[in-house]
């Protein structure tokens, strides 16, 4: 596709249960950002890679959350044993050599029961 | 501590008038700018754009203006349409960083027919 693509758009799951979050940027965007959105905040920065890499880790809230990205393509952020706090929309963004601006997908809606 | 402060939670505008959006931040570190626009379940979309060695930066009904010495930037639309109510958010960045943005909280935009 032309865009960011995240999976899935919604997904609810009960506290302690691990979900995994997919993001397809766009093709040859070699910069890939995650963030989160609570209700009612700002965006929040959560890492950044650059092609497989992921040179700032410094937005992860904890150890429970993860990501990777593999072929300069995809990449999953995983949270562990969710939290009620957990619950946002996350955001995925990517961009070229330049990194701006970044382009956003729609997110993935995360409620935590 | 916020970087970036959007003060004004919701503007409420007549069609055809000017909309002024206000962002303040308090980095002196940042040096790129950006607005963008959300509507709900929908990711940001990347509007406009000035780096800190220009004071003004227009593109069509869209005009940023950015003020270094108060750390102060607003976005003009100018006219206003029933079309540009959504979320606008202003974001912040230092060049000499890994790309990450940091955010305000956003402006909700009514703009009334």
């Amino acid at each position: 596709g032309a865009g960011v693509s995240q999976s899935p758009s919604n997904k609810v799951t009960e506290k302690g249960k691990d979900v995994e979050l997919r993001c397809d940027p766009i093709s040859g965007h070699t910069a890939l950002y995650w963030y989160r959105q609570r209700l009612g905040q700002g965006l929040e920065f959560l890492i950044y890679f650059q092609g497989n890499s992921a040179p700032d880790k410094s937005g992860l809230p904890s150890d429970r959350f993860s990501a990777e990205r593999t072929g300069e393509s995809v990449s999953t952020l995983t949270i562990q044993r969710t939290q009620q706090e957990d619950s946002a929309v996350y955001l995925c963004a990517s961009g070229t050599r330049g990194n701006q601006p970044q382009h956003f997908g729609d997110g993935t809606r995360l409620s935590i029961l | 501590d916020q970087q970036v402060k959007q003060n004004s939670p919701s503007l409420s505008v007549q069609e055809g008038r000017i909309s002024i959006l206000n962002c303040d931040y308090t980095n002196s570190m940042f040096d790129y700018f950006l607005w963008y626009k959300k509507y709900p379940a929908e990711g940001p979309t990347f509007l406009i754009s000035i780096s800190s060695i220009k004071d003004k930066n227009e593109d069509g009904r869209f005009t940023v203006f950015l003020n270094k010495s108060a750390k102060h930037l607003s976005l003009h639309i100018v006219p206003s349409q029933p079309g540009d109510s959504a979320v606008y958010f202003c974001a912040a960045m230092s060049r000499g960083s890994q790309g990450n943005l940091i955010f305000g909280k956003g402006t909700k935009l009514s703009v009334k027919p």
